[in-house]
Parts: C-alpha cells; structure tokens; sequence
C-alpha cells in the first residue's frame, strides 16, 4: 500500500465555518507534511511532524491548526479562514531516520475554497 | 530565498522531441535531488531521484543528469508524448532533515 489518502477532496467553507482536513497513510512513515498549493506555483511547506511530534511550523496562521493523533494520522483543523487561504492543501508522507531514501509520497490533495 | 532555481517556466515541444528542464542549487548539503510530476488537480508524483554520488540516472524516457561541480541537475524526457503535458518541479532536501525545497516548476506542453 503505497497510498496518501486525503479526505474530503473537495471543501467550500464560510469565513466563519469550523472544518477538518484529513490525511492517512499506512505505509509505516514516521514523518508526515501538510503543504498548500497555490495555481501553478510549488508546494509550500506549513506543517512537518516527526514521530507524532511536530518538528516545524512554517510560520503558519493560527487558522490552521495541525493535529497528528496516531503515527498514520493527520489533521489539520481550520477555523475563520481567508479567502487568500483557498488553495490545494497536500499531504505528504516520508520515511524518517536509518533506512529512509528520503522519498516523499503525496495524496491527492483536498480542494479549499473559502467565500 | 530561493533554494533551488528551475527554468523554463514553461516548455512547448512536438510529440516525439526531447523536453529538457533546468535546476540549480546552492546549499552544498543537499544530498537528494527528486523531480515530481503533476497533473492538473492532482498531487504531485515523484518521477525519478537521483544522489550525488552519480552523475546520471535513467528510468525509461526520463533521465536525471546531474553535475555536481556546477551544483546544477537536469531532467531529460526523450521522445516526448502528449500524456507527459504537465508541471514538473524539481525538488532538493538533505537526506535525515526531512525537509524538500522545491523549483518553481515547469509546465510541459507536448503537441501532437
């Protein structure tokens, strides 16, 4: 299983709207990333946790907010968004320490637009 | 600042054709040069990786030259097709940092 899943794949959220987006991966990675994509521009990092931990912040908005309950879970909890914030959000997943190649695997990606 | 530098912004080339995308680096401590594909409304995937210890590395139609010295890799596509239409970004990261700075990305267009 070499999978990224992400739900949902599509959100439209109200400013004042509280939602989730979720991310699983069951390949045994201890590192995990949420990303956002603007239209034809790169990844940009927001969020890393390693072993559950988190490990950087991006200098992120409180807005978001990253959660990783179990070692293939991730959320990130969104509250009192932007319009500027409606993006492409990835997740991601690596391999960490001795024996990783480095490799990240993304999911799908979760569509936000906020009205 | 930019960690790695990719260019073309954009690539049009006849089916058929060679499609040759460009990064450089500057942080001599990159040690794991990826290039992911993505489609329109798609995550991006990886294509091919390379480490510095080698100086090329092919994968079907999809070569990675790498030249060390001028902190400079390249991704050749040989006998371009239309199903290869999409953005290519190219990728650096240090291998127990867990941390990937990606190009601005190129998007490919091959015509029929």
């Amino acid at each position: 299983d070499t999978e990224v899943t992400q739900t949902p794949k599509h959100l439209v959220m109200g400013m004042t709207n509280k939602k989730s987006l979720k991310c699983e991966q069951h390949m045994g990675h201890r590192a995990m990333y949420w990303y956002k994509q603007k239209a034809k521009k790169p990844p940009e990092l927001m969020f890393v946790y390693s072993y559950e931990k988190l490990s950087i912040n991006e200098s992120v908005p409180s807005r978001f907010s990253p959660e990783c309950p179990n070692s293939s879970l991730l959320n990130l909890h969104l509250h009192a968004l932007q319009p500027e914030d409606s993006a492409l959000y990835l997740c991601a997943s690596s391999p960490l320490g001795a024996g990783g190649n480095g490799e990240l695997f993304f999911g799908e990606g979760s569509r936000l637009t906020v009205l | 600042q930019q960690q790695v530098k990719q260019s073309p912004q954009s690539l049009i080339v006849q089916k058929g054709g060679i499609s040759i995308i460009n990064c450089a680096y500057e942080n001599t401590a990159f040690d794991y040069f990826p290039w992911y594909q993505q489609f329109p409304g798609k995550g991006p995937a990886l294509l091919i990786a390379i480490r510095p210890d080698v100086s090329e590395k092919k994968e079907g139609r999809f070569t990675i030259s790498f030249n060390k010295s001028a902190k400079q890799f390249s991704l050749h596509i040989m006998d371009s097709q239309p199903g290869d239409s999409a953005t290519y970004f190219c990728a650096a990261s240090m291998f127990y940092q867990n941390q990937f700075y990606f190009g601005t990305g190129t998007s490919l267009t091959v015509i029929p």
